[in-house]
C-alpha cells in the first residue's frame, strides 16, 4: 500500500490564484482530514470527512472547500489564495472500529503565497 | 474536547530516559490519550494510545494515573533520531480524525 499520498509537494501561488491540493489514500479508510501546520505551530484542522459524500468543517475553515465523492479521494481547495494560507498542509486517513484509533499522515504539501 | 499543555521543549542527551508530562484536567470518562511523534517535514506518527495505568510498546511507555488529569510519555534510552515534537492528544475513541493538534514538545536529544 502506497498508504496517504499527496500531490503537489511544493507550489508556489500568487495572491488571488486558485488551486487544489490532492491526497488519496488506498486503505480504504472512512475518514479524512485536512490540517495545516504554520512555522513552529501545531496542526490546525481545516476540514474532515466521515465518509464518501459527507465532509465537516474544522478549526479553521475559511478560505478553503472539500469535497468527498470517492472514498479514496479528498481534494483542498483554495478558492482565492492570501499570503495568510501560506503553509504546510497535512492530509490524514484513519479507519474506525479498531481498538488503536489512529491516524495516517501524508507526507504534505509545502504552500507559499506571494 | 479537552484541552492539554505540555512544556514547550525539553533537552536530553542520547542514552536517557525522557519522560514528557501532559494536563488535561477535564479529561471526560469516555476520553483517551494518544500521543504522536513529528519529524522536521514529515507528518506526525502515532506513537502510543492509553485509557487508564500504564500501556507500552516497542517504542514508549504511557503511565496514566488513576485521576486521569494527566499523563507521562516515557522514552527509554533516547538516541539523536528521537528529536521531534511531541503532541499529547486527548478524545473519545474513534474520534481522532477531527482532534486539534496543540503545540507539542519540541524535544532536542543532543551527544
Amino acid at each position: 500500500n502506497a498508504g496517504v499520498t499527496q500531490t503537489p509537494k511544493f507550489q508556489v501561488l500568487k495572491t488571488g490564484q486558485s488551486m487544489t491540493l490532492q491526497c488519496a489514500q488506498d486503505m480504504n479508510h472512512e475518514y479524512m482530514s485536512w490540517y495545516r501546520q504554520d512555522p513552529g505551530m501545531g496542526l490546525r484542522l481545516i476540514h474532515y470527512s466521515v465518509g464518501a459524500g459527507i465532509t465537516d468543517q474544522g478549526e479553521v475553515p475559511n478560505g478553503y472547500n472539500v469535497s468527498r465523492s470517492t472514498t479514496e479521494d479528498f481534494p483542498l481547495r483554495l478558492l482565492s489564495a492570501a499570503p495568510s494560507q501560506t503553509s504546510v498542509y497535512f492530509c490524514a486517513s484513519k479507519d474506525s472500529g479498531l481498538e488503536i484509533d489512529t491516524q495516517y499522515f501524508g507526507p504534505g504539501t509545502r504552500l507559499t503565497v506571494l | 474536547l479537552a484541552k492539554t499543555t505540555q512544556p514547550i521543549s525539553m533537552d536530553s542527551y542520547e542514552g536517557q530516559e525522557v519522560n514528557i508530562t501532559c494536563s488535561h484536567n477535564n479529561i471526560a470518562t469516555n476520553d483517551y490519550i494518544t500521543w504522536y511523534q513529528q519529524f522536521p517535514s514529515q507528518g506526525p506518527r502515532f506513537i502510543i494510545q492509553g485509557y487508564k495505568t500504564k500501556v507500552t510498546n516497542e517504542v514508549a511507555s504511557l503511565f496514566i494515573p488513576a485521576d486521569r488529569k494527566s499523563s507521562t510519555l516515557s522514552l527509554p534510552r533516547v538516541s539523536l533520531s528521537d528529536t521531534a515534537v511531541y503532541y499529547c492528544l486527548v478524545g473519545a475513541m474513534d474520534s481522532s480524525y477531527k482532534l486539534i493538534f496543540g503545540s507539542g514538545t519540541r524535544l532536542l536529544v543532543r551527544p
